[in-house]
């Protein structure tokens, strides 16, 4: 079974630091690239990052870019969001994806780890 | 950033209403969008892929239209199990953007 699982998030004061972690199970990690989408408590949904299958490309959402990594280890199969400079808004379930290519969509998705910053 | 305006934010629906939700990109996006539906305290779902392409296990009752600037998806006759938020996601140029999500609640 195609599964991926989120870990690591939790209570963080602002300016503090949280590292996500995704892992990737039933596939070849490597063969896709992943990307990280948060939702804030009652509100829409916001690409964060992208990262290639690789992972030698990455992408950024402007809210983000500057205190937010995001790498991975196929070796492991998993996927890591280093968060740093945490804001109140930065609160929100952050999801894990996975991308098969241009015009395949985000076709699955972790339960997704909870991440306040307060 | 390419923004995508996605209307309506919200409507009401009875069982068996066809109803169209529309998102319309700032520029053009050829087909790279996709279609998701989301549940309260679920992960979002894909439903279509590249504007028209219905996923597997997906009611053929979504479907999904357009290029360019203008998408639309459309339930032909809403289920029970449809009512859940609706969001258009543009994988064109980075950063992506999504939609702001349309509510789709029991009339």
């Amino acid at each position: 079974e195609v599964q991926l699982v989120e870990s690591g998030g939790g209570l963080q004061q602002p300016g503090g630091s949280l590292r996500l972690s995704c892992e990737g199970s039933g596939f070849t990690f490597s063969n896709y690239a992943m990307s990280w989408v948060r939702q804030a408590p009652g509100k829409g949904l916001e690409w964060v990052s992208h990262i290639s299958g690789s992972g030698g490309i990455a992408f950024y959402a402007d809210s983000v870019k500057g205190r937010f990594t995001v790498s991975r280890d196929n070796s492991k199969n998993t996927l890591q969001l280093q968060m740093t400079s945490l804001r109140p808004e930065d609160t929100a379930v952050y999801y894990c994806a996975r991308y098969p290519g241009v015009k395949k969509g985000l076709g699955v998705w972790g339960r997704g780890t909870t991440v306040t910053v307060s | 950033a390419i923004q995508m305006t996605q209307s309506p934010s919200s409507l009401s629906a009875s069982v068996g209403d066809r109803v169209t939700i529309t998102c319309r990109a700032s520029q053009g996006i050829r087909n790279d969008l996709g279609w998701y539906q989301q549940k309260p305290g679920k992960a979002p779902k894909l439903l279509i892929s590249g504007a028209s392409n219905l996923q597997d296990g997906v009611p053929s009752r979504f479907s999904g239209s357009g290029y360019g600037t203008d998408f639309t998806l459309t339930i032909s006759s809403l289920q029970t199990e449809d009512f859940a938020s609706y969001y258009c996601l543009q994988d064109n140029t980075y950063p992506w953007t999504f939609g702001q999500g349309t509510r789709v609640a029991i009339k």
